[in-house]
């Protein structure tokens, strides 16, 4: 079970950046999936989520408006489009497993397993 | 929003002590609780999921407890590997929130 991040990079103030999180070992279309982001020396920020079947979709205020998050059943890949990027938005990305779904319910589960995390840096 | 408190915010504790580490939520999560540990350069690891279940793999000497808005993360006789920030979790309801994290130090 892996989860391969990627597309992080040096990009301006109010630039654009996607990135990519390539999965393995699981049944990608059974599962929900979250991006996650630390700022340098800071905690953990959870950024936002997708549902299964992509129906569905959370994000944080923060990011709310300017990020999409999207998914490819058919690639086991997940994506996250950062649009008018800031500052502030300088950190470490992970994407991260989450909850199940099936055909009798949906089932909340924490975060078992995490990407390597892509660095994204908003600079001049 | 579901904010989630952790105290303290750092604990220095001598190997083969024991280190009780606490998290509070502002509202009940039920037992939708997990903790993570995390070592520099690394992403985080599963630890406790369902408030007292360990994860795959994780020793026996983490453990977990509490329910609602009061939870416990306890490990019994620290090693030198357990030194790392630890961080809680809600996956009760959206958005999903983190704890500021406790750093955990030798003493």
């Amino acid at each position: 079970v892996q989860l391969l991040d990627s597309g992080g990079g040096l990009v301006q103030p109010g630039g654009s950046l996607r990135l990519s999180c390539a999965a393995s070992g699981f049944t990608f279309s059974n599962f929900a999936l979250s991006w996650v982001r630390q700022a340098p020396g800071k905690g953990l920020e959870w950024v936002s989520a997708i549902s299964n079947s992509g129906g569905s979709t959370y994000y944080a205020d923060s990011v709310k408006g300017r990020f999409t998050i999207s998914r490819d059943n058919s690639k086991n890949t997940l994506y996250l489009q950062m649009n008018s990027l800031r500052a502030e938005d300088t950190a470490v990305f992970y994407c991260a497993k989450g909850d199940y779904y099936e055909s009798s319910g949906h089932y909340l589960l924490a975060f078992d397993v995490w990407g390597q995390g892509t660095m994204v840096t908003v600079s001049s | 929003e579901i904010v989630m408190t952790q105290s303290p915010a750092t604990l220095s504790v001598s190997p083969g002590e024991r280190a009780t580490l606490s998290c509070r939520a502002s509202q009940s999560v039920t037992s939708n609780l997990a903790w993570y540990q995390q070592k520099p350069g690394q992403a985080p690891r599963l630890l406790i999921f369902d408030a007292s279940t360990r994860a795959t793999g994780i020793p026996a000497r983490f453990s977990g407890s509490g329910s609602g808005t009061e939870f416990t993360l306890t490990i019994s006789s620290l090693q030198s590997e357990d030194f790392a920030v630890y961080y809680c979790q809600q996956y009760n309801n959206w958005p999903r929130t983190f704890g500021q994290g406790t750093k955990l130090e030798i003493k």
